[in-house]
């Protein structure tokens, strides 16, 4: 009964390759997150989604696609994947969106990607 | 920078004593949150606090809030090896499309 849940949990793969990661939250929640931690464990909001609709879209290299079929699903594809793409990717989710006080954040744990 | 800056980014204890750490930021903001990150897992929400408040408990956490200073503290007491864990501060803003950034954290190890 996990409440944010990703997979693959760990994915290493070549430089070039296409991989994606999947995340599922059953909190009922409107809005979806992608976040980046990197080695020194900062970490950056990539894209947000309500209800399907992309509400936040940082500066992030276009390989980098989000996909929401529905409100409790937000994926993440990544084409071309280089060097720089290794880090910890948490896929996350709150009860509402960002600019109307969506405030706790629930987190999965994570997917270890290593671009080799 | 709209993030917070953890401060100390590394912080040992004997089990038992009280850790604290702070945190500083620049910006408005509308509420300030801690997490905890336990080594290979994902964040968890420990407690927020609004701009108008300056205090908040819960259980062995107590966090304060000094908006004019820019900073927020977080007090652990009564330390236990299972609290060992990063834990970041983040920052709501009160512009823009506020969403929540996060510092870097405070590496937090306490010694059995």
């Amino acid at each position: 009964d996990t409440a944010v849940s990703q997979t693959p949990k760990y994915l290493v793969t070549q430089m070039g390759n296409d991989k994606s990661i999947k995340c599922e939250q059953n909190l009922g929640h409107d809005t979806m997150y992608w976040y980046k931690q990197d080695s020194k464990k900062f970490l950056k909001i990539m894209f947000s989604y309500n209800n399907k609709e992309l509400i936040i879209n940082e500066t992030v290299p276009n390989r980098f696609s989000p996909k929401s079929p529905d409100k409790a699903h937000l994926n993440l594809h990544i084409n071309s994947l280089e060097l720089g793409d290794s880090a910890v990717y948490f896929c996350a989710s709150s009860q509402d969106r960002p600019d109307r006080g969506g405030d706790t954040i629930y987190f999965g744990e994570g997917s270890w990607l290593t671009v080799v | 920078s709209q993030q917070g800056e953890e401060d100390p980014q590394a912080l040992s204890i004997q089990e038992g004593e009280n850790a604290t750490m702070n945190c500083s930021y620049k910006t408005s903001i509308n509420n300030l949150q801690w997490y905890r990150q336990n080594s290979g897992r994902g964040l968890v929400h420990l407690i927020l606090i609004r701009s108008n408040e300056r205090e908040k408990h819960s259980g062995r956490l107590r966090v304060t809030l000094d908006t004019s200073k820019k900073s927020s503290s977080l007090l652990i007491t009564a330390s236990r090896a299972a609290d060992t864990a990063s834990y970041f501060c983040a920052l709501r803003p009160n512009f823009g499309n506020e969403k929540l950034t996060f510092g870097t954290g405070t590496r937090l190890t306490i010694i059995p």
